[in-house]
């Protein structure tokens, strides 16, 4: 099972909203609607953003949404803040227990 | 409150055995799927396999189905992940991450071990 894809990195003034991609197949994202999104500082563990494509779990800001199009998974960050700058993962179910990480995509703040 | 701690760093040569552990605390273990993950230096989160603490059940990924073995250990609540036939690129984080009832979920992680494979 090959990684999930997503753009290397991608940037943002503060106050601005991104979004980042992560495309996999019809046999993953496609077919299931078990997309979670990690945040990771470096040095840290990730932290939970988002999971079941939409969900935010308590402790979550408002600020981060996710979203689903056929093969493609999105999150995006509104009102960017300096504390995002981190690297963000997604990662999808792919059926018989087991998943599969995206390839990761680290966010700056201009 | 949900704590997992996990076991120290280790140093291992080409070849051997690795065993990690990872006790948790502050919810009943048997209830909820545990996963361990790792990431080689600089490089991107890996999806290893997850294990059913109540009945002791894995998945692996299939890169590491030859040689990984996830394993609990009720009376601790502690679970156990071995990777063997070690070779130079294990060199990595190794991360336990408990599970929320939902597919996905995973908002307890431990603090990661650190695993070195060198000659």
């Amino acid at each position: 099972q090959s990684a999930l894809t997503q753009p290397a990195s991608v940037s943002g003034s503060p106050g601005q909203s991104i979004t980042i991609s992560c495309t996999g197949s019809r046999n993953d994202v496609g077919y299931y609607n078990h997309v979670s999104w990690f945040q990771q500082h470096p040095g840290r563990a990730p932290k939970l953003m988002i999971y079941e494509v939409t969900k935010r779990p308590s402790g979550t800001s408002n600020r981060f949404s996710g979203s689903k199009s056929e093969n493609t998974a999105s999150l995006t960050i509104s009102g960017l803040q300096s504390e995002d700058e981190a690297d963000y993962y997604c990662c999808s179910y792919i059926g018989s227990g087991a998943y599969v990480f995206g390839t990761g995509t680290t966010v700056t703040v201009l | 409150q949900v704590h997992l701690v996990q076991s120290g760093a280790e140093v291992k040569k080409p070849g051997a055995s690795v065993k990690i552990s990872c006790k948790a605390s502050g919810y009943t273990f048997t209830s909820l799927h545990m996963h361990w993950v790792r990431q080689a230096p600089g490089q991107r989160l890996e999806w290893m396999g997850q294990i059913k603490p109540a009945n002791d059940r894995g998945n692996y990924a299939h890169k590491f189905q030859d040689r990984v073995t996830m394993t609990r250990d009720t009376s601790t609540s502690t679970i156990y992940m071995e990777l063997s036939s070690l070779t130079p690129g294990d060199t990595a984080v190794y991360y336990c991450a408990r599970d929320g009832g939902n597919y996905g979920d995973s908002e307890y992680w431990g603090q990661g071990t650190l695993v070195t494979v060198s000659s």
